[in-house]
């Protein structure tokens, strides 16, 4: 069965430190990884997307990388900030039309 | 990119009522998909559509139904509706740029 993880489930850090978020698949035929950002309450916000050619994604204060050998992918978020803090989900193409969603990180920065 | 748009935003409706969840898109993408999230839970694909009379069911059996009569619209009706269908519903397209969500409609049946 595909399936994504994220761990840990929550996670607080000081504002301005540097962060990782995890997450790992269980099928290395990935085709693409999305990451997104939920606001309480609210819809997905993509952040970025990494194809499976693709080791590394950038946008401003985030980098996403993906290794498919080892079936993982990371978001690292740089100078961290209080509006910084949602819930984090990772999510993988497995060749199919169909996301399968992680259960997603709640992330908290610490003003 | 694409703009996704879902009316309405938030629900409060009575038990046996029949409901439909708006889902419209402005940019003619084929593949469009909704998700069910309880809150603080994981999402689950309940329905997903390539294209114009096609549409299927997702990992998550749910009541609803789905039809995609034109590319811009992909509407979401439960015909009575129950507490237990008291969730939050978030409609997607799939572009080349990655799955983008609209906004979600947050349905409370009471």
């Amino acid at each position: 069965k595909q399936e994504v993880t994220q761990i840990p489930a929550a996670l607080s850090v000081p504002e301005g430190e540097n962060l990782v978020l995890n997450c790992s698949f269980t099928d290395s035929a990935i085709y693409n990884l999305q990451w997104f950002r939920q606001d309480p309450g609210k819809g997905l916000t993509s952040l970025l997307l990494i194809q499976s050619s693709q080791r590394e994604q950038t946008s401003g204060r985030l980098n996403a990388s993906l290794d498919k050998s080892s079936g993982r992918s990371t978001l690292y978020i740089a100078a961290s900030q209080p509006g910084d803090s949602a819930t984090y989900l990772c999510a993988a193409h497995f060749g199919n039309e169909k996301l399968t969603f992680g259960t997603g990180t709640r992330l908290t920065i610490i003003p | 990119e694409a703009d996704i748009y879902q009316t309405p935003r938030y629900l409060v409706i009575g038990t046996g009522k029949k409901i439909t969840l708006e889902c419209s898109q402005t940019m003619g993408h084929d593949k469009m998909y909704w998700y069910q999230q309880d809150p603080g839970m994981e999402l689950h694909l309940i329905h997903y559509s390539y294209g114009v009379n096609s549409t299927e069911k997702g990992d998550l059996s749910s009541e609803s139904t789905v039809s995609r009569i034109r590319t811009e619209h992909f509407p979401l009706t439960l015909e009575s509706a129950r507490p237990s269908h008291t969730s939050q519903y978030l409609c997607a397209v799939r572009t080349s740029q990655g799955n983008t969500f609209g906004s979600g409609t947050r349905l409370t049946v009471v």
